[in-house]
């Protein structure tokens, strides 16, 4: 089956370190997204892929970095810049049409220890 | 700009029909969608609205829009306990650039009784 795969589901990470958010896609979509979820905020748009080498910032880019060096593949890394990280995160790809909205994977949530 | 606004909150009983409402800002919006997120899950597409349409009805869904007013509405027929869950409204949005993103309210927590 077609889906998005993100992991890990649960990370924690102390204070002054990086660390990556894995999100792959086996659904052939161009577009990929990354969102922060925190309650009663809704989704917040942090970065944005339309296609391979390619990436551009959302609303709340600081402190994230992205790469897309594989169709499949939109690895999300979160710095020691980023202040307050706790948060829910979920990664989405769309179609090209955009009929159907986006696929969302089933989150990881990190905490900071 | 870009905003989308929901209610936070929505108690209904079981068997109850439940109407979840929305409001969005960009009169350009292609499709408008609803999503269903259940605790510490990612999000479900329920429906989806285009623009031209003014109601769509999918089993125990049916969706509103009200173009002038830039309302959506989902409603839920005969609510069950496992409909308990928070329900988002997006629409979406295309850049000059032909980049298209979705822009989500902030979701609306709706509780079913017993």
């Amino acid at each position: 089956d077609g889906g998005i795969t993100q992991s890990p589901k649960y990370l924690f990470r102390k204070e002054g370190q990086n660390v990556t958010l894995s999100c792959e896609q086996n659904l052939n979509h161009d577009a990929m997204y990354w969102y922060r979820q925190d309650p009663g905020q809704g989704l917040r748009l942090i970065y944005y892929s339309q296609i391979v080498n390619d990436f551009q910032k959302g609303d709340i880019a600081e402190g994230y970095s992205v790469s897309r060096e594989k169709k499949e593949s939109f690895p999300l890394t979160v710095t020691s810049a980023q202040k307050n990280p706790t948060a829910f995160y979920l990664c989405a790809s769309l179609g090209p049409t955009g009929l159907y909205g986006y696929t969302f994977g089933s989150g990881t949530r990190l905490t900071v220890v | 700009g870009e905003d989308v606004e929901q209610s936070l909150f929505l108690s209904v009983r079981e068997g109850d029909s439940s109407v979840i409402n929305c409001t969005y800002t960009d009169s350009s919006s292609t499709y408008l969608y609803w999503y269903k997120q259940e605790p510490g899950a990612g999000l479900q597409l329920l429906t989806y609205i285009f623009s031209n349409m003014d109601m769509k009805q999918d089993q125990r869904l049916t969706v509103l829009l009200n173009k002038k007013d830039k309302h959506l509405s989902l409603r839920i027929a005969d609510t069950q306990t496992g409909d308990s869950a928070i329900y988002f409204c997006a629409e979406s949005i295309w850049s000059s650039t032909g980049f298209q993103k979705l822009v989500f309210g902030t979701g609306t927590r709706l509780l079913v009784s017993p």
